[in-house]
């Protein structure tokens, strides 16, 4: 079945540091790819996405390219700040998956610590 | 602009008790879902609804159950708790379609003792 693979953390960084989660998928079809973040204590928020081959979403400063080739959307950043700590959840929905409807696969979430 | 919006916020359940975790949403989409998440297994979808009347089974529903009897609401029913069930419940909501957004409420912490 499809499902998310996303590197496992946590990740600390200090301040101004780069970063990258990496994101890999298995999926049939044509996903829309999602990188979801959940600061402490609160829901999800949608922080970037793209929906087909090569696309790239970017919100923040944050970026991720839908690499259809190496099946792989992976997280960036060029220079955290200590109020990007959170836990960064990588996601897709597909056709074959409910995903037409909606329903989305997540991977297990990278909780991200910044350090000033 | 109210979004998603999870009642309660927090909750103590004995096991055998059963209860209600209300969902509503503003934005008039047609498409909700309960989420669980656990440490360490990301968010698991429990079931979920395409519009009124209309229901199904996601990754994980055994021991909860739902309705969908207006476009605004969607009620997940834990029957009988068990502790397997403590956990962080998540409803969401969206546009029909793989690639619309999804928007999440602020999570629902129930514990099982």
């Amino acid at each position: 079945g499809d499902s998310v693979t996303q590197m496992e953390g946590p990740v600390t960084l200090s301040e101004e540091a780069f970063l990258t989660i990496n994101c890999t998928y298995t999926a049939t079809g044509y996903p829309s790819l999602f990188w979801y973040v959940q600061y402490p204590g609160e829901g999800l928020q949608l922080l970037l996405k793209a929906t087909k081959a090569d696309d790239k979403g970017s919100n923040k400063g944050f970026e991720a390219t839908y690499r259809k080739e190496t099946t792989s959307f992976h997280l960036e950043k060029g220079s955290v700040q200590v109020s990007d700590s959170a836990v960064y959840f990588c996601a897709l929905s597909s056709p074959g998956n409910g995903g037409s409807q909606g329903n989305l696969i997540f991977g297990k979430g990278t909780k991200l610590s910044v350090k000033p | 602009n109210a979004g998603v919006t999870q009642t309660p916020k927090f909750q103590v359940l004995k096991t055998g008790q059963s209860m209600t975790l209300q969902c509503a949403q503003d934005m008039n989409h047609e498409y909700m879902s309960w989420y669980r998440q656990d440490p360490g297994m990301g968010l698991r979808l429990i079931h979920y609804s395409v519009g009124a009347g209309i229901t199904d089974q996601g990754e994980v529903p055994n021991g909860y159950n739902v309705s969908r009897s207006t476009t605004e609401d969607f009620p997940l029913r834990l029957l009988s708790a068990a502790p397997s069930q403590t956990s962080v419940y998540f409803c969401a909501s969206s546009l029909l379609g793989s690639g619309n957004t999804i928007y999440f409420g602020e999570g629902s912490w129930l514990t099982v003792v």
